[in-house]
């Protein structure tokens, strides 16, 4: 089955720096990858996602590149800003008309003001 | 509001007891989940329901039965509770063919 690394476990940057979160996955037939963030007691929400058949997504400070040979997806926010600290997720699964969802371990990023 | 609510939010227990817990969306999602995240923030699958019909069965206990009275509910019933069973369970749904899957709120699950 799937299996999803994700690096680092905690990252803390200065206000206006960027951040970088990576992903790897192991199943090359994945072909749907988002990014959820989860605040401090609160649900996982989508911020932005990639399907295989596109190298690179960006939406506004954030944006995300797939690398399929590699096998691996990173998440860049540039300009962080405090309500940026959160935990974040990649997953990786393939959509046949339902997900199944693996995500990586988690990345607590932080960003001081 | 249109959303996807679980009830309860919080639920603490003794070991050994059995307990539920509710999901409704009215998004008029088809397919809704149930994950699970420890304490550690792993954040793992668990079931999916489509129309009602299991999709997906991950390795869980069979202490752990999801029920889907219709489209828009997804249960999930724990029997003979475990201390491994405190978590936050949460809840999902997305729609037939779409990439997004929509959270719930999340029940946090104290097994003392």
């Amino acid at each position: 089955g799937e299996n999803v690394e994700q690096h680092p476990s905690t990252l803390s940057v200065q206000e206006g720096d960027s951040a970088v979160i990576k992903c790897t996955y192991s199943d090359s037939a994945s072909n749907y990858f988002p990014w959820y963030k989860q605040e401090l007691g609160k649900r996982p929400q989508l911020i932005i996602d990639i399907r295989s058949n596109v190298g690179e997504k960006k939406d506004q400070r954030i944006a995300v590149t797939l690398n399929k040979t590699a096998k691996h997806f990173s998440l860049h926010i540039t300009e962080t800003q405090p309500e940026d600290s959160a935990v974040y997720f990649c997953a990786a699964s393939w959509n046949t008309g339902f997900q199944k969802l693996v995500f990586g371990t988690g990345t607590r990023l932080l960003v001081s003001p | 509001d249109t959303a996807v609510s679980q009830t309860p939010k919080y639920l603490v227990t003794q070991m050994g007891n059995d307990k539920s817990i509710k999901c409704e969306q009215n998004l008029g999602h088809d397919t809704m989940y149930w994950y699970k995240q420890d304490s550690k923030k792993f954040l793992k699958i668990m079931f999916s329901y489509n129309n009602k019909e299991l999709i997906i069965n991950e390795t869980v206990p069979n202490r752990f039965s999801p029920k889907s009275p219709d489209k828009a509910h997804l249960n999930l019933h724990i029997n003979s509770l475990e201390l491994g069973d405190s978590a936050v369970y949460f809840c999902a749904s997305s729609q037939a063919n779409k990439d997004e899957q929509f959270f719930g709120p999340g029940t946090r699950l104290t097994v003392l």
